[in-house]
């Protein structure tokens, strides 16, 4: 089991430029989240998918920020247009029923 | 949500110590997990506990989900031990929400 793929591992980008976090879920696991980690708020969840339908985005920031599931296999978030407060670590977590739930490695993504 | 409290903020050890982390909800949970945030920025699984109790070689963790409150205990600490360690009940929703976590040192 190779757990959650996170890609790319870190990310530069100038403000004004589109950017895309993607995210690969163990196999079999029907949740999926994203969380995004800053020093001045900490973890906070921004979207979940059960059974690659979002069930609650209402701690996506605005809506330069949008996620997607295509299918079991895999999501993405994107932010455009990127802008410096969106510097921040987001990780990338999924898992099955009452189970628990495991984290990727994260993205670090920076906005310069 | 959930309200979540983790004490102590910090705690500094010298290796060897025994030490005990403290978490409080607002609400009756369906999931719980502890976290451990090593250097690197990892979130690694500690334990899913949403009631009982769990041990795992030098740790271990209770849950008293009628009091709302969990316990993760660490025992001969290591080095290797330092980092954050995050709390996160889940209610009724499925997402886990983290309390601010605990920021561990322990000295050689």
């Amino acid at each position: 089991d190779a757990g959650v793929i996170q890609s790319p591992r870190h990310e530069v980008t100038e403000m004004g430029q589109e950017v895309t976090l993607r995210c690969k879920p163990i196999s079999g696991h029907d949740y999926l989240f994203w969380y995004r980690q800053t020093m001045m708020r900490g973890l906070e969840l921004l979207i979940y998918f059960n059974n690659n339908v979002p069930i609650d985005d209402s701690g996506m920031p605005e809506d330069r920020f949008s996620a997607k599931m295509p299918n079991a296999s895999f999501s993405t978030l994107k932010i455009q247009p990127s802008e410096p407060r969106d510097s921040a670590v987001y990780f990338c977590a999924t898992g099955e029923g009452k189970r628990g739930y495991t984290f990727g490695s994260g993205t670090r993504l920076t906005v310069v | 949500g959930i309200q979540v409290e983790q004490s102590p903020p910090d705690l500094i050890l010298q290796e060897g110590a025994n030490s005990t982390l403290r978490c409080n909800f607002s609400d009756s949970v369906n999931n719980l997990q502890w976290f451990h945030q090593n250097p690197w920025g990892q979130l690694i699984n500690l334990f899913y506990i949403p009631s009982g109790t769990k041990q795992n070689g030098r740790l271990s963790a209770t849950t008293v989900a009628t009091e709302r409150y969990s316990l993760l205990y660490i025992s001969s600490s290591q080095t290797t031990d330092s980092g954050v360690y995050f709390c996160a009940p889940a209610g009724s929703a499925r997402q886990l929400t983290f309390g601010s976590g605990t920021q561990l040192t322990v000295l050689p």
